[in-house]
C-alpha cells in the first residue's frame, strides 16, 4: 500500500540547536501536510506544501518539498523548549481524497533546556 | 465557532461491547475523518466521508462503522469491542487543504 516512512522516530536535542526531520514515499504525492502535537493534545496543522521544489518558511521552521515530490523535510533552526512535542508529516498520493491523508510515524522532539 | 467536538473524552469498555464515539463540526466542512492513534505508529485512517450519505474506507476499517447522514456529524462506531481497539480517536474535518482536529477520545477494551 501507500505509505510515508518519516525518520527518526525520536530527537533528543540542547535548546538552541537545530532539528530537522524528514519523510519519503516510493510514490509520488500530491501534496505533503505537517502538523505539531503537543504531549496530550491533538495535531495541529502547521503547512501544506504542494509544488515540486516548494520551500516555505515560518519564523524558525524550514519546510521543504522534494523535486520528485516523494519527500519532505521540516527543519528547526535554534531549538526552543515551546518547539517540544511530535511532529508528522502527512501525505496525499494522487487522486485520493482531501479527507483521506497518509500519516508518516512522527518524530518525537524532546528539547533539554 | 466550536471547530470539531468530539465525545465521549474517555471511555471503558469490556471486550464485545458495542458503543458509538461522536463527531460534529460547525465549519460547513465537506471532508470528514477518523483517525486512530497508537504509539510509534503515527495516525492511521479508519474511514472517511466526501460529504453527507457518503463514505469510504481507510486504512484500518475491520471492526469500525460510519454514517454521515449530515454535513455536520460523522458518528464512528465499535460493533464489537477488542483489546486491540485500545487506543486515541481522533475525528478531523476539512474543506480540502489544513485538517481540523478535535481533542480526542481515549479508549480502552479490557
Amino acid at each position: 500500500g501507500q505509505q510515508v516512512m518519516q525518520i527518526p522516530q525520536y530527537q533528543h536535542v540542547q535548546e538552541g540547536e537545530d532539528f530537522t526531520t524528514y519523510c519519503n514515499s516510493s510514490t509520488t504525492l500530491s501534496n505533503i501536510q505537517w502538523y505539531k502535537q503537543r504531549p496530550g493534545g491533538h495535531p495541529v496543522f502547521l503547512i501544506q506544501l504542494v509544488k515540486s521544489g516548494e520551500v516555505k518558511k515560518q519564523k524558525r521552521l524550514t519546510f521543504q518539498f522534494g523535486e520528485a515530490k516523494k519527500n519532505s523535510s521540516l527543519h528547526i533552526t535554534a531549538t526552543q523548549t515551546t518547539d517540544v512535542g511530535t511532529y508528522f508529516c502527512a501525505g496525499i498520493f494522487g487522486g485520493t481524497s482531501y479527507g483521506k491523508l497518509t500519516f508518516g510515524q512522527g518524530t518525537i522532539l524532546t528539547v533539554h533546556p | 465557532n466550536a471547530g470539531v467536538t468530539q465525545t465521549p473524552k474517555f471511555q471503558v469498555l469490556k471486550t464485545g461491547q458495542s458503543m458509538t464515539l461522536q463527531c460534529a463540526q460547525d465549519m460547513n466542512h465537506e471532508y470528514m475523518s477518523w483517525y486512530r492513534q497508537d504509539p510509534g505508529m503515527g495516525l492511521r485512517l479508519i474511514h472517511y466521508s466526501v460529504g453527507a450519505g457518503i463514505t469510504d474506507q481507510g486504512e484500518v476499517p475491520n471492526g469500525y462503522n460510519v454514517s454521515r447522514s449530515t454535513t455536520e456529524d460523522f458518528p464512528l462506531r465499535l460493533l464489537s469491542a477488542a483489546p486491540s481497539q485500545t487506543s486515541v480517536y481522533f475525528c478531523a474535518s476539512t474543506t480540502g487543504s489544513e485538517q481540523y482536529f478535535g481533542p480526542g477520545t481515549r479508549l480502552t477494551v479490557t
